[in-house]
């Protein structure tokens, strides 16, 4: 699975838009991106996943850039709730295990 | 639909006693994963299950531990002789049959060794 690259860290004002960068220039054609998040020591959330084109959901939208060595995860109106470690994987489609990195731990401040 | 459940939620053990993990997936997945969280460090993956069968076991270390998932019943993820290297929080998730990727975690069972 290729490796990835985030910021160790980010704040955002309550209510502002979240972008969370993601690097992975090592991304093969057949690797999905996925986006986690860990709320203080509860089990990881699931948020989002795609392959080249821009995905949205309830919770986010997944941005990725057109040669897909970048992504970006979009949280709309940031709340003090979504205060986390988010995590960015990539790896192949189904069955495969996840390989956490450090993640970004980002804080949602009033 | 209820979500992935661990049972314990915490569990005290001492040094040389035995561990035993339970996970029940969430209705209608057969597939099971197991990660570990050390103190301050991040999440690593231990093992895959399907029904009966292990799929991938890189990440489990070599002797003590052990994982099952059987036809009936909760996967199992078994810690014998405990040492206090082992104190960690213990997290099971679950997949969908083929054709859906995401993986749905349990809230995690935190084993403190005395």
């Amino acid at each position: 699975d290729a490796k990835t690259t985030q910021p160790p860290s980010m704040d955002c004002a309550e209510g502002r838009a979240a972008n969370l960068p993601c690097n992975h220039s090592t991304i093969s054609g057949n690797e999905y991106v996925y986006w986690y998040r860990q709320i203080h020591s509860q089990g990881p959330q699931y948020i989002i996943h795609g392959l080249k084109n821009n995905e949205t959901n309830e919770m986010a939208s997944l941005i990725i850039t057109e040669d897909r060595k970048s992504s970006t995860l979009i949280l709309p109106h940031a709340t003090l709730r979504d205060t986390a470690v988010y995590y960015c994987i990539v790896r192949v489609g189904y069955g495969n295990k996840l390989v956490f990195g450090a993640g970004t731990i980002l804080r949602v401040k009033s | 639909n209820a979500g992935v459940m661990q049972n314990p939620r915490h569990l005290v053990r001492r040094r040389g006693q035995e561990a035993r993990l339970r996970c029940s997936p969430m209705k209608g997945h057969s597939h099971v994963y197991w990660y570990r969280q050390l103190p301050e460090e991040g999440l690593k993956f231990m093992v895959y299950l399907q029904k009966e069968n292990i799929i991938d076991e890189s990440g489990m270390p070599k002797e003590r531990f052990s994982a099952e998932f059987p036809k009936e019943g909760p996967s199992i993820l078994r810690i014998q002789q405990v040492v206090r290297g082992d104190s960690a929080a213990y997290f099971c998730a679950s997949s969908p049959p083929e054709g859906r990727y995401e993986q749905f975690f349990g809230p995690g069972t935190r084993l403190t060794v005395l």
